[in-house]
């Protein structure tokens, strides 16, 4: 066990809905990343925040957002969803911003888009 | 822009046998590489990684890793491979010059076989 938790675990949904996945990072990590990793893209950084503010950005579509909490939890919010946006999303955390050190995943959610 | 090259989709090796998991990189300035391992429904779990120092890495489960810089590698290996040790492997490098954003190679699915 990581220490990373994501909720939900599953979530099934229609083109065009918009959901929201939740991160809680490890305790004391102040960054947390998004991943997505589907088939045909593989795992593909989507972006990264630490302590409340967005650091760094990667392959995130204009209709995926994400925010820090003052309490360090993440969300990452998919919207006007498509049947391509089905994958598996992870969240990881690290203890610093600008730092070499690992970072821990989360178990995941996997989002189906019908 | 960094990069990371996985040539094998796949490995097969026999238990008891070596292993070796190959992973080539491209960065501008100085590397720092890492291997995650991801068995089936579960997050990427950290393995080793090389951020200076010597070339021969320790990681956990008894896996190592070899970075060379004329070659631009860093190669996944274990003296005596396991059938548990059947899973997804992916290296991932991230540019010390080039923020947080971590690359990750296509992965390999490693098969021992009894």
């Amino acid at each position: 066990d990581s220490g990373v938790t994501q909720t939900p675990k599953h979530l099934i949904t229609a083109t065009g809905q918009r959901v929201t996945l939740r991160c809680s990072p490890r305790s004391g990590d102040l960054s947390v990343y998004w991943y997505q990793q589907s088939l045909d893209q593989g795992l593909q950084f989507l972006i990264q925040y630490y302590n409340g503010e967005e650091r760094a950005k990667g392959n995130i579509l204009e209709r995926f957002s994400a925010q820090q909490f003052p309490d360090l939890h993440s969300e990452l919010n998919l919207s006007s969803l498509e049947l391509g946006d089905s994958a598996l999303y992870f969240c990881a955390s690290s203890a610093r911003q600008f730092s070499y050190n690992e970072q821990f995943f989360g178990p995941g959610t996997r989002l189906t888009v019908l | 822009a960094q990069s990371v090259a996985q040539p094998e989709d796949q490995v097969n090796v026999a238990e008891g046998n070596p292993l070796t998991v190959k992973c080539t990189y491209s960065v501008s300035g100085n590397p720092y590489l890492f291997w995650y391992v991801q068995y089936p429904n579960r997050g990427l779990q950290f393995l080793l990684k090389y951020i200076t120092g010597d070339n021969l890495v320790k990681g956990s489960y008894g896996f190592e890793a070899e970075f060379n810089k004329s070659q631009t590698s860093f190669h996944l290996k274990k003296p005596s491979a396991l059938v548990s040790d059947s899973a997804l492997y992916f290296c991932a490098v991230r540019d010390s010059g080039a923020g947080n954003m971590l690359t990750f190679g296509g992965g390999t699915r490693l098969m021992v076989k009894p």
